[in-house]
């Protein structure tokens, strides 16, 4: 196990709604990355934060954003759902932003 | 944008046999990754490589690192029934600071 936790497991929303994701870090993590995963794809990079600010950016629309609080946890916000957002979302720590990340268990979101 | 490829996509063999997934990329990479992904898993980080024609063994899995810092191998011999999954590949950009990469993945079935 990597000590890096995900709430919920599992989520059906429907079209149109938000949702807000969980991420709590490895001890002694400071940085935390978002992926989503679509069944039979691989990862890909939503965003990364550092010390609690956005580091970093991949190519989704700014309906998905993030935090990051002091005990360097982490929230992804989807707005707007759309079908096609029906993923597995990973949270991943590392120490450092450029060091090796560790995934959580994922996010199972279902958007109907 | 950075595009990094797998292939194969699939790989079926038989208990004993060995096994090899590619990944190429698009661009020059600073560092690249490989994960490995159990059915209904996450990702599991099994190494970094750095350095121009880079080799890293881990026991039967063997690690290569392209000269032109573009393409990477891994290599498992004598697969086992333990080594099913999705193996995936992940590469920084040399000047993407903290975008991590995967491809798409090499789904790997051994028969017993």
């Amino acid at each position: 196990e990597t000590g890096v936790t995900q709430s919920p497991t599992h989520l059906i929303k429907t079209r149109g709604q938000q949702v807000t994701l969980r991420c709590s870090s490895q001890s002694g993590h400071n940085t935390v990355s978002w992926y989503q995963q679509a069944l039979g794809q691989g990862p890909q990079f939503i965003f990364q934060y550092y010390r609690e600010e956005e580091n970093g950016r991949g190519n989704f629309p700014p309906r998905f954003s993030g935090l990051q609080f002091p005990n360097y946890s982490s929230e992804l916000n989807v707005n707007a759902l759309e079908l096609d957002d029906s993923a597995l979302y990973l949270c991943a720590s590392s120490f450092h932003s450029q060091e090796t990340q560790y995934f959580g268990p994922g996010t199972r979101l279902l958007v109907l | 944008g950075q595009q990094v490829m797998q292939i194969p996509q699939y790989q079926h063999v038989q208990e004993g046999e060995d096994f090899t997934t590619y990944c190429n990329s698009s661009t020059t990479l600073s560092n690249i990754q490989w994960y490995k992904q159990r059915p209904g898993g996450h990702p599991v980080f099994l190494i970094q490589l750095v350095k121009s024609g880079e080799v890293k063994k881990q026991k039967r899995l063997t690690f290569q690192f392209g000269e032109a810092k573009k393409n990477s191998s891994l290599h498992i011999t004598a697969t086992q029934t333990t080594d099913v999954g999705t193996y995936f590949c992940a590469g920084r950009k040399e000047d993407a600071g903290n975008m991590l990469t995967f491809g798409g993945g090499t789904r790997l079935m051994v028969k017993p």
